[in-house]
């Protein structure tokens, strides 16, 4: 597709189940990230892909959250037994490697903890 | 990341220039200035970003002091649709190149 692409694009879980984030980046772009923005809050990093490896998931908030990428292309964001304070938008960006090349959002997927 | 500082919020008339204005006098060498904004409930946009030359394209214009310490993003003829938040972000250039982003400069167009 043309641009970075997420799924599903709203998600209402009950507190305690796992969910399943989807983002498909710019083909071709090698590097991917994972961002989440709480309700008139800024943008929290969360992950970093290089390729298929994640060299930087310094941003992950506890050991409920994982992200993995396969094919150097589609990654999902995991996170088990979810609590209401998981609510936020997250939001994926790709980019070709390096910090000069601009970074394009996805429309990210907007989940909701009950 | 070298941090950048943003007025909170600043309005324009519609059709006016927007100048809006930061500050990041931490920045190194190796680190561009980007800009990004983010329209109420949209994933952010990229705007433009420089290193140490002025830059235009259809979007905006980008101004950066020789010292590099601060710049300006210019909005040539705003809309009512350019009202949203502006990031003014200052970024790596190796590999591990996320965004951090800041609270922004809210950006209000008046009509």
């Amino acid at each position: 597709g043309a641009g970075v692409s997420q799924s599903p694009s709203n998600k209402v879980t009950e507190k305690g189940k796992d969910v399943e984030l989807r983002c498909d980046p710019i083909s071709g772009h090698t590097a991917l990230y994972w961002y989440r923005q709480r309700l008139g809050q800024g943008l929290e990093f969360l992950i970093y892909f290089q390729g298929n490896s994640a060299p930087d998931k310094s941003g992950l908030p506890s050991d409920r959250f994982s992200a993995e990428r396969t094919g150097e292309s589609v990654s999902t964001l995991t996170i088990q037994r979810t609590q209401q304070e998981d609510s936020a938008v997250y939001l994926c960006a790709s980019n070709q490697q390096g910090g000069m090349y601009e970074q394009y959002f996805g429309p990210g997927t907007r989940l909701t903890v009950t | 990341d070298a941090k950048t500082t943003q007025p909170p919020s600043m309005d324009c008339a519609e059709g006016r220039a927007a100048n809006l204005p930061c500050n990041h006098s931490t920045i190194s060498g190796n680190e561009y200035v980007y800009w990004y904004r983010q329209i109420h409930s949209q994933g952010p946009q990229y705007i433009i970003h420089g290193l140490k030359n002025n830059e235009t394209n259809e979007m905006a214009s980008l101004i950066i002091t020789e010292d590099r310490k601060s710049s300006t993003l210019i909005l040539p003829h705003a809309t009512l649709r350019d009202t949203a938040v502006y990031y003014c972000i200052v970024r790596r250039t190796g590999a591990n190149s996320k965004l951090t982003f800041g609270k922004g400069i809210t950006l209000s167009v008046r009509p």
